[in-house]
């Protein structure tokens, strides 16, 4: 069946370092591919989308590229910020919404 | 603005005792969504509805039951908790995409969720 799979965390970065979050999925047909952002105490909030092969979606600094080739969907930032310390979910669309198992991101200053 | 609003946020239950969480919207979306968030085990679709009046089942239905009477509430209910069912619950909701599909390929808005223990 279709399933996503994201890196286990938690990643522990820096401030201003650089940040990937792999992700990458098995459909059968065209999924659309979400990330999906859950700040502590809330719940989650779109980040970022494509909906095709090769799209790239962006939003606040972040940034994934929709891979056919090797079925994945990365999530990227140049630059991390404390503010930006959450639990990251990548996200499948074909019948149903997809949701991997999340990522925590925990940045310092 | 209020978006999507989840009552209660806490609630602690007795194996056995029943009770309804209630999801309301103030976007005029069509579509609602109940999920279960589980460490380690992302969220799963509990029950969803595509319009006022009708509702089906998600991956994990069983011991839930939910209604849609009006389109802005989306109610879920444990007829008899049982500690399995301890979870942080969320509701999401989402406009149609038009192309007949039943989950919706637009994104979802979801509420800041409910944290239910079951004893």
């Amino acid at each position: 069946g279709d399933s996503v799979t994201q890196m286990e965390g938690p990643v522990t970065l820096s401030e201003e370092a650089f940040l990937t979050i792999n992700c990458t999925y098995t459909a059968t047909g065209y999924p659309s591919l979400f990330w999906y952002v859950q700040y502590p105490g809330e719940g989650l909030q779109l980040l970022l989308k494509a909906t095709k092969a090769d799209d790239k979606g962006s939003n606040k600094g972040f940034e994934a590229t929709y891979r056919k080739e090797t079925t994945s969907f990365h999530l990227e930032k140049g630059s991390v910020q404390v503010s930006d310390s959450a639990v990251y979910f990548c996200a499948l669309n074909t019948d149903k919404l997809i949701f991997g198992t999340g990522t925590r991101l925990q940045v310092f200053p | 603005n209020a978006g999507v609003t989840q009552t209660p946020k806490f609630r602690v239950l007795k194996t056995g005792q029943s009770m309804t969480l209630l999801c309301a919207q103030d976007m005029n979306h069509e579509y609602m969504y109940w999920y279960r968030q589980d460490p380690g085990m992302g969220l799963r679709l509990i029950h969803y509805s595509v319009g006022e009046g009708t509702t089906a089942k998600g991956e994990v239905p069983d011991g839930y039951n939910v209604s849609r009477l009006k389109k802005q509430n989306f109610l879920l209910g444990l007829e008899s908790a049982a500690p399995s069912q301890t979870s942080v619950y969320f509701c999401a909701s989402s406009y149609a995409d038009g192309q007949a599909v039943f989950i919706s390929n637009q994104p979802q808005h979801f509420g800041d969720g409910t944290r239910l223990s079951i004893l």
